[in-house]
């Protein structure tokens, strides 16, 4: 298997429960992404690991909680969230900033996240 | 900070056709751009980048875009569109190494559609 996997590719949920996105990647990168894509909003970027560390959080609400136990996996833990929560959440991969890097970002597919 | 406009939210071309998108930023240094197209259900696919030297570069599937310093425009040129190129595009500029990995900012997409 190669490229950025996501799982599932769909989820509806409530607003009380507990679940989770996965992502992993198989490109030998060292830096990982979540963005939320709403419609008719731009691309928002949401967390930034780099070499496992987190190094962005752009002001995202405590109920969304990332994980990356290592280079070739994310996770995104969901706790009470909120209608206005539902969007797609892409997953990618690059190469850390202390390789070469080329600059580009591979995507997954998305996870269609439903909050009813 | 960095940002980037796409002026046209919605384009319609006959197949056949020749297509221009338009991508516009605005970033203090020299730019790293890219082109991403996201197909209905799918993630993002890089289609081009650009880094430095020759202003027009090629691309995947037929695309070619150029950077245009003096009008900070980077866009998005196709001499003969086909009905699989309906999808939405993203234009980004990034800085590729720093220590928070690899800072896209996207415009808010153009949604093609392809008349027979």
């Amino acid at each position: 298997e190669t490229g950025v996997t996501q799982t599932p590719r769909h989820l509806v949920m409530g607003m009380t429960n507990k679940k989770s996105l996965k992502c992993e990647q198989h490109l030998g990168h060292n830096a990982m992404y979540w963005y939320k894509q709403s419609a008719k909003k731009p691309l928002e970027l949401m967390f930034v690991y780099n070499f496992k560390e987190q190094t962005e959080n752009n002001s995202v609400p405590s109920r969304f909680s990332p994980e990356c136990p290592n280079s070739s996996h994310l996770f995104l833990h969901l706790h009470t969230l909120q209608p206005e929560d539902s969007a797609l959440y892409l997953c990618a991969s690059s190469q850390g900033w202390r390789q070469w890097n080329t600059g580009e970002l591979f995507f997954g597919e998305g996870s269609r996240l439903t909050v009813l | 900070a960095q940002s980037v406009t796409q002026p046209d939210i919605h384009i319609t071309v006959s197949e056949g056709a020749s297509l221009e998108l338009r991508c516009n930023y605005s970033y203090g240094a020299t730019p790293y751009l890219f082109w991403y197209v996201q197909s209905p259900g799918q993630g993002l696919q890089l289609l081009l980048k650009y880094f430095s030297g020759d202003t027009l570069v090629q691309g995947i599937k037929g695309f070619e875009a150029e950077f245009k310093r003096s009008q900070s425009s980077f866009n998005l040129r196709k001499p003969s569109v086909h009905w699989s190129d309906a999808a939405e595009y993203f234009c980004a500029v990034g800085t590729p190494v720093n220590n928070a990995g690899n800072m896209l900012t996207f415009g808010g997409g153009t949604r093609l559609m392809v008349k027979p």
